[in-house]
């Protein structure tokens, strides 16, 4: 177990909706990142937050958009879903923004149906 | 651009010592990771290098050489639960750019 939470653990949903996935990091970890893995393109990094703001973006779609807020939780917003957007949603987090080491979330299965 | 190589797939006997080869080429080094991922979960941390040469953590192994643009991962004294994908991943001014990793089956 990292330490890091992620809810909820599935989500069915339908193309065009809106889903938000969370993540709670480890105790005492500022940062927080989003990736996305498919099967065809891999663990992907969407993008990361440390203490509240954006510090580094990845190859995020519009259609999605983040934040962390003050207790450093973090929340992915996905919407006007498409199938390609089913996928395993993992959130990683780390002491600070230079920390090498990234704890994974055991991930968010989304399928897009 | 960034590129990220490793083999698909390689296969090894329980006992054996195996090698998983990496190859980059990225706009930025800040670092090159590997990491283990059974099916269906998380992927868990193994090494990680920034400076060239080989570090050594247990049974696992990572060497570096900057210059080349190569890594490898060396696994010595295989076990089954050692079956599993094996991402390589470089980090490039913040982000984590990973390859499509490389599937490890273990046989007895």
């Amino acid at each position: 177990d990292s330490g890091v939470t992620q809810t909820p653990k599935h989500l069915i949903t339908a193309t065009g909706q809106r889903v938000t996935l969370r993540c709670s990091p480890r105790s005492g970890d500022l940062s927080v990142y989003w990736y996305q893995q498919s099967l065809d393109q891999g663990l992907q990094f969407l993008i990361q937050y440390y203490n509240g703001e954006e510090r580094a973006k990845g190859n995020i779609l519009e259609r999605f958009s983040a934040q962390q807020f003050p207790d450093l939780h973090s929340e992915l917003n996905l919407s006007s879903l498409e199938l390609g957007d089913s996928a395993l949603y993992f959130c990683a987090s780390s002491r600070d923004s230079l920390s090498y080491e990234q704890y994974f979330g055991p991930g968010t299965r989304l399928t897009v149906t | 651009g960034q590129n990220i190589d490793q083999p698909t797939e390689m296969t090894a006997t329980e006992g054996a010592i195996v090698q998983i080869n990496c190859t980059y080429q990225t706009s930025g080094f800040n670092g090159l990771f590997w990491y283990q991922q059974h099916a269906g979960e998380a992927p868990t941390f193994l090494s990680y290098n920034v400076l060239d040469g080989l570090e050594e953590k247990g049974r696992f192994s990572s060497f570096l050489s900057r210059s080349k643009g190569y890594s490898y991962l060396l696994l010595k004294e295989l076990q089954m639960k050692d079956s599993a994908s094996y991402l390589c991943a470089v980090r490039d001014r913040g982000k984590l750019i990973f390859g499509q990793g490389t599937e490890l089956s273990v046989k007895p």
